[in-house]
């Protein structure tokens, strides 16, 4: 899988929109961009994924550059229950192959301040 | 839907004891994967089922570790003689097929 690349921590204030940067220079045509949470004792939580369009659902929106070397998670309005760490995971899609596993790195701490 | 859970959620043991942990995935998952996360780093991958077949482990998992899915529902994870080394967050998680998966609230176990 692709290695991907994070800021270690973020600040936002809350009701703002927080933007969290990744990139993954290296991704194949065939890997799909992942990106979980892990608030404080929980395990992670799924958020979103794409492979190169942007996307969004309920809780937040992938933009993925045209040449797929960069992504940015937005949670649109903060809230403080957002603090948490933010990972970015590239991986191979489908049921078969290498793609049983993710490759978490260290993340985004990410901090929504009152 | 009631989420993957764990079992327990803390352990405190004395170095060389054995423990085991257990996960229940969600059900009609057939992908079942362990990892395990030490403070300040991301979650590590350990192994991970398929119904029952264990078809992968990492070399993490050393002969200490073993683990089990019976029946392709339920697993279990064994570490025996523990080592201090060993204290960390046990995470499960659970996927149809190669879809996100979904995680647990993991077990900490605290190695004395």
């Amino acid at each position: 899988d692709a290695k991907t690349t994070q800021p270690p921590s973020m600040d936002c204030a809350e009701g703002r929109a927080a933007n969290l940067p990744c990139n993954h220079s290296t991704i194949s045509g065939n890997e799909y961009v992942y990106w979980y949470r892990q608030i404080h004792s929980q395990g992670p939580q799924y958020i979103i994924h794409g492979l190169k369009n942007n996307e969004t659902n309920e809780m937040a929106s992938l933009i993925i550059t045209e040449d797929r070397k960069s992504s940015t998670l937005i949670l649109p309005h903060a809230t403080l229950r957002d603090t948490a760490v933010y990972y970015c995971i590239v991986r191979l899609m489908g049921s078969g192959g290498s793609n049983y596993k993710l490759t978490f790195g260290k993340g985004t701490l990410l901090t929504v301040n009152p | 839907d009631t989420g993957v859970s764990q079992d327990p959620r803390h352990k405190i043991t004395k170095r060389g004891q054995n423990v085991t942990f257990r996960c229940d995935p969600i059900s009609e998952h057939n992908r079942l994967y362990w990892y395990r996360q030490t403070l300040g780093q991301g979650p590590e991958f350990l192994t991970y089922f398929q119904n029952e077949a264990q078809l992968e482990k990492s070399r993490l998992l050393s002969d200490r570790f073993s683990a089990e899915r019976p029946k392709g529902s339920f697993s279990t994870l064994e570490i025996q003689r523990t080592e201090q080394g060993d204290s960390a967050m046990y995470l499960c998680a659970s996927s149809l097929a190669g879809n996100q998966q979904y995680f647990g609230p993991g077990t900490r176990l605290t190695v004395t």
